[in-house]
């Protein structure tokens, strides 16, 4: 059974700093891994999706790297804003169904 | 093209009652996933549906019903609700017949059991 963790739960960070969040995965058979962004009470928007084959992936500020092997994912932003501050959730994709298993999030705070 | 989206945005019922919600996938999406997602959790997956057939399904029972329609919409049944079904619920589409297997999630519908 595939699980997902984040590390940190909560992060404060003041405005234009780098950070990393952190997502950890049991089960290196996996299809995809995805990034989102939940802002509260909200849908859940995609950032960016890694294929298995892949090693990382950019948009903008953001990237994302994936390492199978070791079962671990890291989201890098850079110059953080305040409009940043949200929950962001990593995603594994696996199963017959590739469903996307879900760790807990980081909720993210940017201080102006 | 046209994003999710899922109806109705927030709903009330009652214990013991019987809630039907709502997804209308992404133009060109052949496959919508349902999760629930309680509060300060992650989503769970609930079940899919690829080309109106049940493609998977999560640790939930079978009051958890849907149905995929040949436009490809779908729909979430629960019957008997209980207290802890409260959560939002999210729709997500997505294509597996494409190289990205990309999900996009809906809004979500807030559903409140009393």
């Amino acid at each position: 059974k595939q699980e997902v963790t984040q590390i940190p739960a909560a992060l404060s960070v003041p405005e234009g700093e780098n950070l990393v969040l952190n997502c950890s995965f049991t089960d290196s058979a996996i299809y995809n891994l995805q990034w989102f962004r939940q802002d509260p009470g909200k849908g859940l928007t995609s950032l960016l999706l890694i294929q298995s084959s892949q090693r990382e992936q950019t948009s903008g500020r953001l990237n994302a790297s994936l390492d199978k092997s070791s079962g671990r994912s890291t989201l890098y932003i850079a110059a953080s804003q305040p409009g940043d501050s949200a929950t962001y959730l990593c995603a594994a994709g696996s199963g017959s169904a590739r469903q996307l298993t879900f760790g807990s999030g980081t909720q993210l705070t940017v201080l102006p | 093209e046209t994003g999710v989206t899922q109806s109705p945005t927030h709903l009330i019922k009652t214990r013991g009652q019987q809630v039907t919600l709502r997804c209308s996938s992404q133009s060109g999406h052949n496959t919508v996933s349902w999760y629930q997602q309680a509060l300060g959790q992650g989503p769970q997956f609930i079940f899919q549906y690829y080309r109106e057939e049940e493609n998977g399904r999560g640790n939930f029972p079978p009051r958890f019903s849907g149905l995929q329609f040949p436009n490809y919409s779908s729909e979430l049944n629960v019957n008997a609700l209980e207290l802890d079904d409260s959560a939002l619920y999210l729709c997500a589409s997505s294509s597996p017949d494409r190289v990205s297997t990309e999900a996009f999630f809906g809004q979500g519908t807030r559903l409140t059991v009393v």
